[in-house]
């Protein structure tokens, strides 16, 4: 099993649809989890970090369910610029960054 | 304040030659990370360096890829005698000086590509 999972999609939906999508992790010592997002050719820049009691920033929220080892991403009211990829990260612990562990992305393609 | 540099963007090599990429991170901040990215996959951490010092290099293949972070200039990736398994996209990214669980700033990347 990948220390980090996430559907790689396509996620394909209309402008103004809410679309979620979930990254599983195995290690449950895992402390810090973000989700970066991803353009085409692009760097991975952060979106947001997932806290504990759950986090939003306007359009988007991101969840952690520790008992299930996932956390998700929730975007409402896509718009396009929302196509790209996401990766979600997780850090076991304040240890070595060489576990620090990005998922393989999730593609979400927003169509007008 | 500049972001994260990186060059080249883009690094054309024939097998058996040398790679150098370049990363100087951004101003204030004295760690560095070099991922890679092959296409349709994930990143995956290479080094972890700090100042005149490798922290941590679990990532990095034994053989022909080296990096270093001097005291003065930015950091570098060495790859030696290249192969075509070596293209793939590069990402440095830095952070400041608290340590782990803190964002990680990207450059935007080389792009490597082997003959």
């Amino acid at each position: 099993r990948k220390e980090v999972e996430q559907d790689p999609g396509p996620f394909n939906v209309p402008e103004g649809a809410t679309v979620a999508f979930n990254c599983t992790y195995s290690n449950s010592a895992s402390q810090s989890f973000f989700w970066y997002r991803q353009d085409c050719r692009k760097e991975p820049k952060l979106l947001m970090s997932v806290y504990s009691s759950g986090n939003e920033d306007g359009r988007f929220t991101a969840q952690l369910n520790r008992a299930s080892q996932y956390i998700s991403l929730l975007i409402r009211d896509s718009k396009l610029s929302d196509s790209a990829t996401y990766l979600c990260v997780v850090i076991p612990g304040y240890s070595s960054a060489s576990k620090i562990i990005f998922g393989s992305g999730t593609r979400l393609s927003i169509r007008p | 304040n500049a972001g994260v540099m990186q060059n080249p963007r883009h690094l054309v090599r024939r097998r058996g030659q040398e790679a150098r990429l370049r990363c100087s991170p951004m101003k204030g901040h004295s760690h560095v990370y070099w991922y890679r990215q092959l296409p349709e996959e994930g990143l995956k951490f290479m080094v972890y360096l700090q100042k005149e010092n490798i922290i941590d290099e679990s990532g990095m293949p034994k053989e022909r890829f080296s990096a270093e972070f001097p005291k003065e200039g930015p950091s570098i990736l060495r790859i030696q005698q290249v192969v075509r398994g070596d293209s793939a996209a590069y990402f440095c990214a830095s952070s400041p000086a608290t340590g782990d669980g803190n964002e990680q700033f990207f450059g935007p990347g080389t792009r490597l590509t082997v003959l």
